[in-house]
């Protein structure tokens, strides 16, 4: 039973440019959290979906920043107009419902040049 | 909203000593705590966790307290060994199922 997959695990960025990151849950879990984590600092929330449906997107920017999780295919948080702020470890994470354990995937490390 | 407060940032023990880390929480509702080891550079792994209608739970080394009138959680390390060095997070669960986090302890175990 494969774990949280996520890709591309290191992305680089040069300012304006556009980063997609995508977010595979575990078999079976319809629910996904993105968070964000600053170097040297703790995650932070930033959204929770279920297919096709955002439920909690209190903690994304308003502007510049999108998710989605489609019916099919992973969950993809897109970040427009990269600047330099928006280097972080993204993490997902899934869960078989709305109060299970949320399982971690390895990240993906954005940096924007 | 929900807000989570950790200490120590650092701590430094002997292998063997035991380790404590405490955290605060601000939303009385929050009805689950789940405790995250995270080694640099790798996905933050949960270690252990409990729900509001317990006081205390227990897994080998690893234990955890929680007084809820309080506001308050702790993490118990016992007979600590190098491999236990990392960062550990604290959270708590408001809401929609939003992991608030705490800022985190790292902790080092020096044989």
């Amino acid at each position: 039973n494969a774990g949280v997959m996520q890709n591309p695990r290191h992305l680089v960025r040069r300012r304006g440019q556009e980063a997609r990151l995508r977010c595979s849950p575990m078999k079976g879990h319809s629910h996904v959290y993105w968070y964000r984590q600053l170097p040297e600092e703790g995650l932070k929330f930033m959204v929770y979906l279920q297919k096709e449906n955002i439920i909690d997107e209190s903690g994304m920017p308003k502007e510049r920043f999108s998710a989605e999780f489609p019916k099919e295919g992973p969950s993809i948080l897109r970040i427009q107009q990269v600047v330099r702020g928006d280097s972080a470890a993204y993490f997902c994470a899934s869960s078989s419902s709305s109060e299970g354990e949320q399982f971690f995937g390895p990240g993906t490390r954005l940096t924007v040049l | 909203g929900e807000n989570v407060e950790q200490h120590p940032s650092t701590l430094s023990v002997q292998e063997g000593d035991s380790a404590v880390i405490k955290c605060t929480y601000s939303d009385s509702a929050s009805n689950y705590f789940p405790w995250y080891k995270q080694e640099l550079g790798k996905r933050p792994q949960l270690i252990i966790d409990i729900r509001s209608n317990v006081g205390e739970k227990k897994d080998q080394r690893i234990a955890v307290t929680l007084n809820k009138t309080a506001k308050h959680f702790s993490l118990h390390i016992t007979e600590t060994q190098p491999e236990d060095s990392a960062v550990y997070f604290c959270a708590a669960i408001t809401g929609f199922q939003k992991l608030v986090f705490g800022t985190g302890t790292r902790l080092l175990v020096s044989p």
